[in-house]
């Protein structure tokens, strides 16, 4: 256990369906961030909060419309998703963003897996 | 070509032997840190090493860092079959000796340690 939890571990979901990740750190971290792993490529990073403010979006589809309503709690929702969209999807978090290195060590949850048809 | 990249992509290995992975970047780093991934699970931290640094040990595992190479090297003595998971290398990109505040994974090495 990393203290960092995502739910729900598995998803299925149509194209027209919204859905929500949500992801939780008991750990009294400030920054959190959503990354999708996809077979073969590297994981790449979606978005990035510190203390509750988005500071990086890398260009994602606006299908992807995260919410950090504090620093404990993000959640990802999902709209009119692509196949090309299933994939884990990874959230971490660390004590700081952009802090000095021992505070971005990120931990990570156990991810979930969506699969899109 | 991206920031991050793990050599080997694949490595089998028998417990007892040593395992190198071996990580290139290509930007200006603040700090690099290896991280394990088990089977689609995810991703626990394994040590990070800053970029004044030049070697770093953790119990099995010892880590180098040659920032004028922009490379860096994992090494895991004494394997064991527990030890099978995929290893990733992440940047921490700076500028002026500030971090970004956030990490640039590679690809990966998968290690298979055979009992």
């Amino acid at each position: 256990e990393t203290g960092v939890t995502q739910t729900p571990r598995h998803l299925v979901m149509g194209m027209t369906n919204k859905k929500s990740l949500k992801c939780e750190q008991h750990l009294g971290h400030n920054a959190m961030y959503w990354y999708k792993q996809s077979a073969k490529k590297p994981l790449e990073l979606m978005f990035v909060y510190n203390f509750k403010e988005q500071t990086e979006n890398n260009s994602v589809p606006s299908r992807f419309s995260p919410e950090c309503p504090n620093s404990s709690h993000l959640f990802l929702h999902l709209h009119t998703l692509q196949p090309e969209d299933s994939a884990l999807y990874l959230c971490a978090s660390s004590l700081l963003a952009g802090g000095p290195p021992s505070q971005e060590t990120q931990y990570f949850g156990p991810g979930t897996r969506l699969l899109v048809l | 070509s991206q920031q991050g990249e793990e050599d080997p992509q694949a490595l089998s290995i028998q417990e007892g032997e040593n395992a190198t992975m071996n990580c290139s970047y290509k930007t200006s780093i603040n700090n690099l840190q290896w991280y394990r991934q088990n089977s689609g699970r995810g991703l626990v931290h394994l040590i990070l090493i800053r970029s004044n640094e030049r070697e770093k040990h953790s119990g099995r595992l010892r880590v180098t860092l040659d920032t004028s190479k922009k490379s860096s090297s994992l090494l895991i003595t004494a394997s064991r079959a527990a030890d099978t998971a995929s290893y990733f290398c992440a940047t921490a990109e700076s500028s002026g000796g500030t971090s970004y505040g956030k990490l640039t994974f590679g690809q990966g090495t998968i290690l298979t340690v055979h009992p």
